[in-house]
């Protein structure tokens, strides 16, 4: 089993729609999780970042955490065609390290 | 604005040359990382540094070395560059693990 998986996707969701990506990581000790977004041919970016169970809101962003469920979410509301790109779900690790999955490929259809 | 900078960007070598990847980082962070990823593929940590003097293997075996000399500067070095060695090479530093990584532009690497 991975540290931290994902769905590779790809994800196609129609432009104004919620995307919603998915997260599952294995070490019930992690404290601090991290979405990065990444285009192709690029770095990846930090988008958003979640310590706490709940709901974290960042202008179209929402990161959901659930720790008893070890899974953490983004929501993409009112997806436009530059969102697409593929995710990465980080998890901070053993070692001060993050771990990442293997990303989702999210595609916005205008 | 970059607060973390590789070089070079793009790179074609020859087989069994030696290069180094520069990344250099203006935000005093102790904590440096080098990772391989390929084209639609997973990172794979090669190299981390936790300050100067300190540096270990990542997860993902690699033929390349490191040093940390100074805080701000963490070189890849491969001394006899291969095809096999040909991907993207991405640094990052964080400061705290409250917060994620942030990452330099990256280099591509071909080896020929």
């Amino acid at each position: 089993q991975k540290e931290v998986e994902q769905n590779s996707g790809p994800l196609s969701v129609p432009e104004g729609a919620i995307a919603s990506l998915n997260c599952t990581y294995s070490d019930r000790g992690s404290q601090s999780f991290f979405w990065y977004r990444q285009y192709s041919g690029k770095s990846p970016e930090l988008i958003m970042f979640i310590y706490s169970n709940g709901d974290k809101e960042d202008g179209r962003f929402t990161a959901q955490l659930n720790k008893a469920s070890q899974y953490v979410s983004l929501l993409i509301r009112d997806s436009q065609p530059s969102d697409s790109a593929t995710y990465l779900c980080a998890v901070n690790g053993i070692g001060n390290k993050l771990v990442f999955g293997a990303g989702t490929i999210l595609r916005v259809k205008s | 604005e970059a607060d973390i900078y590789q070089t070079p960007r793009y790179l074609v070598i020859g087989t069994g040359k030696k290069i180094t990847l520069e990344c250099s980082q203006t935000m005093g962070h102790d904590k440096m990382y080098w990772y391989q990823q390929d084209p639609g593929m997973e990172l794979h940590l090669i190299h981390y540094s936790y300050g100067v003097n300190s540096t270990e293997k990542g997860d993902l075996s690699s033929e390349s070395t490191v040093s940390r000399i100074r805080t701000e500067h963490f070189p890849l070095t491969l001394e006899s560059a291969r095809p096999s060695h040909t991907s993207q090479y991405l640094c990052a530093s964080r400061d705290d693990r409250l917060y994620g990584y942030t990452f330099g532009s990256g280099t591509r690497l071909t080896v020929v």
